[in-house]
Formats: C-alpha cells, structure tokens, sequence
C-alpha cells in the first residue's frame, strides 16, 4: 500500500512568516493529494488539493506544490496568522477510494 | 456539519459493554470511512465501505464492526472484545472514482470508558 511521511512532525513560525510543511509518498501511481487541517477537538477539513496533472496550485495564502519526479508534495502558508495554528495532514489517494495519511503536523503562529 | 453527522458527540461506555455509534450523510457519496484518532495522533482507519452492503477491514478492525445496509448509513460498533476503546472516532464520506476525490468528515464522536 501507500506510504506517506511528513516532516516537520512540529513547526512553530512568527505570525507574518511563512510555514512550509513537505509530505513524501511511495507509489507513483498516486494522482490525487489533497491537505487537511484540524484544529483542536475539531474534525479535519480540506484546505487544497492537488491531482497529478498538475504542479502547483494556489488558494489565497496557501499553496501546494507536487514534484512527481522526487514523490514529494509540500503545502506553503504565507503570511501566517494566529488561526493558522492548527493540525495539517497530507494525504496521497492509492486506489480503492482510499487515502493514505500522513502523521500530521503541528503548526504554532507565534503572534 | 457539511452533509455528514455523527452521534452522539460524547459517550461513555462501561467496562464489557457495546456501543454504536451513528454516521449519517447526505452528501449522494458513495464511500464511507471509519478513523480513531488517538491524542497526538494520526488518522488510523478502522473499517470502510465503497458500496451499499459492502465493507473490508481497515488497519486496526479488531473490536470493532459495521454494516452499510443503506447508502446514507454506515454505524459503528465498538464491542466488548476492544480492549482500549477511548479514542476521538471520525466518520468520513466521499465520491469514488479512478481519479481520486477527497474525504468530507463528520464532527466526530468521542467515547470514553468509564
């Protein structure tokens, strides 16, 4: 099956510094690698997404960017703010209507 | 919240007892996911479902059952048989297809044993 590793595994940024966070995957047949945030006690909720077709992709202040070639795909913050501050998981989709999950990362705006 | 519902969001379970717990969507989604996440911790899947009467074990299935009589429905029980049940649960749902689609989760349920 899929494996997907996350670094950082904690991430602390000054508020207005950008966070930067990197998701490796092993299957190269994976064409769909969508991010999620969770704050605390909450449920995740999809933030970006980006499918294999494609290298990079922007919503407002956040960004994902998907290097096929090297297997890995990062999210970017820019400008972060107090309520950025919350869990991130990076997913990889492997078939079978199944996501693979990293182990998240723990993102502090320090304002 | 956004089309899928759990419930209830806090329960309590003694020790030797059965509890299910509810995972509705009105999403039209084909596909529907059981997580346990523990503090700190990942998504870890227990049980999931691609079509109506239809489900396949997930990494940590033992202790726990399903069923998915209907398309909007897919209840999870946690039985006597897990042995460390307490645990954060999420339920999630999404469309199916080749091309990969991204999961619509529910609140979530935490449940305690007492």
């Amino acid at each position: 099956g899929e494996n997907v590793e996350q670094h950082p595994s904690t991430l602390s940024v000054q508020e207005g510094d950008s966070a930067v966070i990197k998701c490796t995957y092993s299957d190269s047949a994976s064409n769909y690698f969508p991010w999620y945030k969770q704050e605390l006690g909450k449920r995740p909720q999809l933030i970006i997404d980006i499918r294999s077709n494609v290298g990079e992709k922007k919503d407002q202040r956040i960004a994902v960017t998907l290097n096929k070639t090297a297997k890995h795909f990062s999210l970017h913050i820019t400008e972060t703010q107090p309520e950025d501050s919350a869990v991130y998981f990076c997913a990889a989709f492997y078939g079978n209507n199944r996501l693979a999950f990293g182990k998240g990362n723990q993102v502090v705006v320090i304002p | 919240d956004g089309g899928i519902t759990q419930s209830p969001k806090y329960l309590f379970r003694k020790e030797g007892q059965n509890v299910t717990l509810s995972c509705e969507q009105n999403l039209n989604h084909d596909a529907m996911y059981w997580y346990r996440q523990d503090p700190g911790q990942g998504l870890r899947l227990i049980y999931y479902s691609q079509i109506v009467n239809d489900f396949q074990k997930g990494d940590i299935a033992e202790g726990y059952s399903v069923s998915r009589e209907k398309k909007e429905s897919f209840p999870l029980t946690v039985t006597s048989a897990q042995k460390n049940p307490t645990a954060f649960y999420l339920c999630a749902s999404s469309r199916t297809g080749d091309i990969g689609y991204g999961y619509t989760f529910g609140s979530g349920t935490r449940l305690t044993v007492v």
